[in-house]
């Protein structure tokens, strides 16, 4: 079974603090994604990286990082949280062979409140 | 950002009833478009991948069918079953393969 885990589901943290989100998968693919869900708004694109130590922006960079040392993992990060940045992350990935017609597979989410 | 809409936003129907839902997105620069199924505290799962014009998949009650010179896909649910209660999810890929775009869902309950 193909997995991709997110390891913390549900976290609270303070405005200002340093947010470490981190995200691996089994399944050997190149390509990782981190996006973020908002209601009423579809999944959005924060960061994504095709190769280890690659990065590139997505739709919505701003106040995020990112870090893909190793092949299988893939960390976002928020260096100083802010409210506006509680909501839902949602860390993919998929393979590079016949790019974009490929099934991105997703963890189950990470819920942050900034408070 | 290229949009891709989704309607209707919510739906309840009840149980046994066919239900479907509508994907409109930007013809231009296409190259494939995929269908998810996302229940509540589960990750999102793919249902379709779907890449000609006229394309028509099925995946036991549920199927699809694509129209890329008007850009519109539509997602059909015979029969429904409270277990296909779920957010269903649509994605336009832009040709190159990179840039994916989601929709925002339509949410669809079931009511046995």
């Amino acid at each position: 079974d193909v997995k991709v885990t997110q390891s913390s589901r549900y976290l609270v943290k303070r405005t200002g603090e340093k947010v470490f989100l981190e995200c691996v998968q089994d399944m050997d693919h190149e390509n990782m994604f981190w996006y973020r869900q908002d209601p009423g708004l579809g999944l959005r694109l924060i960061y994504f990286s095709y190769d280890v130590k690659m990065k590139e922006k997505g739709d919505i960079p701003e106040g995020y990082s990112v870090s893909r040392e190793k092949k299988e993992r893939f960390s976002l990060i928020l260096e100083s949280a802010s409210t506006n940045q509680t909501s839902m992350y949602l860390c993919a990935s998929s393979s590079q062979r016949d790019r974009g017609k490929n099934t991105i597979y997703f963890g189950e989410g990470s819920w942050l409140t900034v408070v | 950002i290229l949009n891709v809409e989704q309607s209707p936003q919510s739906l309840h129907v009840q149980e046994g009833d066919s239900t479907n839902f509508t994907c409109s997105f930007p013809s231009s620069n296409f190259y494939a478009l995929h269908w998810y199924r996302w229940e509540t505290a589960k990750s999102p799962e793919a249902l379709f991948v779907m890449t000609l014009n006229g394309d028509e998949k099925k995946k036991g009650r549920i199927s699809a069918t694509l129209n890329t010179k008007e850009g519109y896909s539509y997602l059909y649910i015979k029969g429904s079953q409270p277990e296909d209660s779920a957010t269903y999810l649509c994605a336009r890929v832009s040709t190159g393969g990179f840039k994916t775009i989601f929709g925002a869902g339509t949410r669809l309950f079931v009511k046995a």
